[in-house]
């Protein structure tokens, strides 16, 4: 009974190359929410994504940034040309059908390091 | 976004109670919800507000009222293990949660 798989736990990049990261839903959700967190600061959202569908994108950074959701297999999150700034922990979320009356249940995280 | 806004950091002995505030904008809310965040680790949810009044879990409530865009998160007989970040989030709109920046609690012996 997995929850909200996040893969890879860490990752490690040089500037100017692209960063994937991975969100596999609990089983049964269909919705999938990107977060991004800043050494101490909050989360802060980014992206709001259905099967094959981008519901709310209005956190993304408008260039470099990119989510899908298709029909089979995760999410990503994919960064382009990652430059220093970009390093954060990356949080999953995923929830059924749209139904949030006890929050989100989160992934363990991506961290990435841009070096 | 949505200007919610808490504490930074917040220092308790243990054993003693610590009340972490939270306002917020109320156009748009649909609930209130505070999760509790260890350093490197990912959020867990705590506690849901959407009516006024005080929901009580144990060592911890949480506190609504809505007219006045406030919440508090209250936490009794603190332990060690209390120390993390506390995390304030609005749903807004019924789709999308916006989140304070956290309260960093440290629990001294």
């Amino acid at each position: 009974n997995a929850g909200v798989m996040q893969n890879p736990r860490h990752l490690v990049r040089r500037r100017g190359q692209e960063a994937r990261l991975r969100c596999s839903p609990m089983k049964g959700h269909s919705h999938v929410y990107w977060y991004r967190q800043l050494p101490e600061e909050g989360l802060k959202f980014m992206v709001y994504l259905q099967k094959e569908n981008i519901i709310d994108e209005s956190g993304m950074p408008k260039e470099r940034f990119s989510a899908e959701f298709p029909k089979e297999g995760p999410s990503i999150l994919r960064i382009q040309q990652v430059v220093r700034g970009d390093s954060a922990a990356y949080f999953c979320a995923s929830s059924q059908a749209g139904t949030v009356g006890y929050g989100y249940t989160f992934g363990s995280g991506t961290r990435l390091t841009v070096v | 976004g949505q200007n919610i806004d808490q504490p930074t950091e917040m220092t308790a002995t243990e054993g003693a109670i610590v009340q972490i505030n939270c306002t917020y904008q109320t156009s748009g809310f649909n609930g209130l919800f505070w999760y509790q965040q260890h350093a490197g680790e990912a959020p867990t949810f705590l506690s849901y507000n959407v009516l006024d009044g005080l929901e009580e879990k144990g060592r911890f409530s949480s506190f609504l009222s809505r007219s006045k865009g406030y919440s508090y998160l209250l936490l009794k007989e603190l332990q060690m293990k209390d120390s993390a970040s506390y995390l304030c989030a609005v749903l807004y709109n019924f789709n999308k949660f916006y989140f304070g920046s956290g309260t960093k609690l440290n629990v001294k012996p």
